[in-house]
């Protein structure tokens, strides 16, 4: 069975401190992982993808992202938190093999507050 | 390119009403899926079309709801007759159908339904 667990539903940071947001997964086959943002009043946007390829994965806005199979984890994370990171963020899975492949599995989403 | 177009920004409606949701995807992309947004529920996989065939229908709610999408560069969803309990913000996305392709968002219908 395939699921994602976004392990905190709200992330509080002062601009300039790192972001850490995390999410840990669930997948019978091999997955591919990502992680979406979402602005108010806008449609979520990718942000990066893992795909077996590099296990660290850097994606747009200085973000970016790693892969722990041992741990079922893929945390994304950035160093300095900018004003314009608050939003909600999506940790996705999808499975490359079985019954659903291709399916997407989001995350119930995390909402990143940056306070000045 | 203009991304994935959706129309209405806003549907205001009264219960029992029909309510049609429009979509234009990214030309070329040929996987369409349609998603619902509430609080209590997140983000919901409604229906998913390949090629224009739906291929996975499992989330739609009920025989309330139906989607369409007579060729590649439009899809519709439509309740009827709608409910309060319909009431959420409704996205399309569009990908290239490979195992690894990112979604495409639209900016999602807020439909509200008194």
């Amino acid at each position: 069975a395939q699921s994602v667990t976004q392990l905190d539903s709200h992330v509080s940071v002062s601009e300039g401190t790192p972001v850490l947001l995390r999410c840990n997964y669930s997948s019978s086959y091999s997955p591919s992982l990502f992680w979406y943002v979402q602005h108010p009043n806008k449609g979520l946007q990718l942000l990066l993808k893992y795909t077996s390829a590099a296990t660290l994965v850097k994606g747009i806005n200085g973000f970016e992202a790693e892969f722990k199979k041992s741990e079922t984890s893929f945390h994304l994370t950035k160093p300095s938190a900018h004003m314009s990171d608050a939003a909600e963020y999506f940790c996705v899975v999808s499975t490359n093999r079985g019954s659903t492949l291709g399916r997407l599995y989001f995350g119930r989403g995390t909402q990143l507050t940056v306070w000045p | 390119d203009a991304g994935v177009i959706q129309s209405p920004r806003h549907e205001v409606t009264e219960m029992g009403q029909e309510v049609t949701l429009r979509c234009k995807p990214i030309s070329g992309h040929n996987s369409l899926f349609w998603y619902r947004q509430t609080m209590m529920r997140g983000l919901e996989l409604l229906i998913y079309f390949n090629n224009n065939v739906p291929i996975d229908d499992s989330g739609m709610p009920e025989d309330r709801f139906s989607a369409k999408m007579p060729n590649a560069s439009f899809s519709t969803l439509k309740i009827q007759p709608s409910e309060p309990r319909d009431s959420a913000v409704y996205f399309c996305a569009a990908s290239q159908g490979q195992l690894n392709s990112a979604l495409h968002f639209g900016n999602g219908t807020r439909l509200t339904v008194t």
